[in-house]
């Protein structure tokens, strides 16, 4: 199965600051990966597609980048509803495989 | 408005089957496969299976085929999660999703369901 490690496990940021979360895979997926916000009680939110497709509805702070193995997620001035955790999916090949997962929390 | 409304909160002991459900609504259910992804308390998501609507062709994570079973119900525009013999280790949420694909071939998860928190425990 293909490895998903994303980087850094956790962050603390101010409001207004740049965000920056990456996510390599242990082979080639192309661009065939995906962002998703995770909220306590809240179903996953998909915020990013095919590496960096912006999701419709999703403020354009967010933005994706990558191709291959190296991805990154940036949230560009983080507002206080970002606070959450942010995932990365491959759906390269089966069995998808989720990153670990980056907690953002505020400072 | 997609919807994927999920059956709710289950709680069993270990060696009870169980079937939770995910029901679609505001769209073409046989167009868009269904995936099921599993949140342990505490922990990050991991993807468990796809299945297609259209053929019931099923795709598993090898961490989870042979423990859980996914089928669809098209008439009801339903999609189905079960055990035959859960175990504690299975206590969880569980989200069905619907995948999204594009005329170019991009695509996503852009659908999810609210949960199901499955709890056993005897």
């Amino acid at each position: 199965a293909i490895q998903m490690t994303q980087s850094p496990s956790s962050l603390s940021a101010s409001v207004g600051d740049k965000v920056t979360i990456t996510c390599r895979a242990s082979q080639d997926i192309r661009n065939d990966l995906g962002w998703y916000q995770l909220k306590p009680g809240r179903a996953p939110r998909l915020l990013i597609y095919s590496a960096s497709n912006l999701q419709s509805g999703v403020p354009s702070r967010f933005s994706g980048s990558g191709s291959g193995t190296d991805f990154t997620l940036t949230i560009s001035s983080l507002q206080p509803e970002d606070f959450a955790t942010y995932t990365c999916l491959q759906d390269y090949d089966y069995p998808w495989t989720f990153g670990q997962g980056t907690k953002v929390e505020i400072k | 408005e997609v919807l994927l409304e999920q059956s709710g909160a289950e709680v069993k002991e270990p060696g009870e089957s169980l079937k939770i459900s995910c029901q679609g609504s505001g769209y073409t259910f046989r167009n868009y496969w269904i995936a099921w992804v599993r949140q342990m308390p505490g922990k990050g998501l991991e993807w468990m299976a796809i299945i297609n609507p259209r053929d019931s062709i099923t795709r598993y994570s090898p961490s989870f085929e042979g423990h859980v079973t996914i089928s669809v119900d098209e008439s009801i525009n339903t999609a189905y999660l079960q055990w035959v013999s859960l175990r504690a280790s299975d206590t969880a949420m569980y989200f069905c999703a619907r995948l999204w694909v594009s005329a170019t071939g991009t695509s996503g998860l852009d659908s999810w369901g609210q949960g199901t928190l499955v709890t056993v425990s005897s």
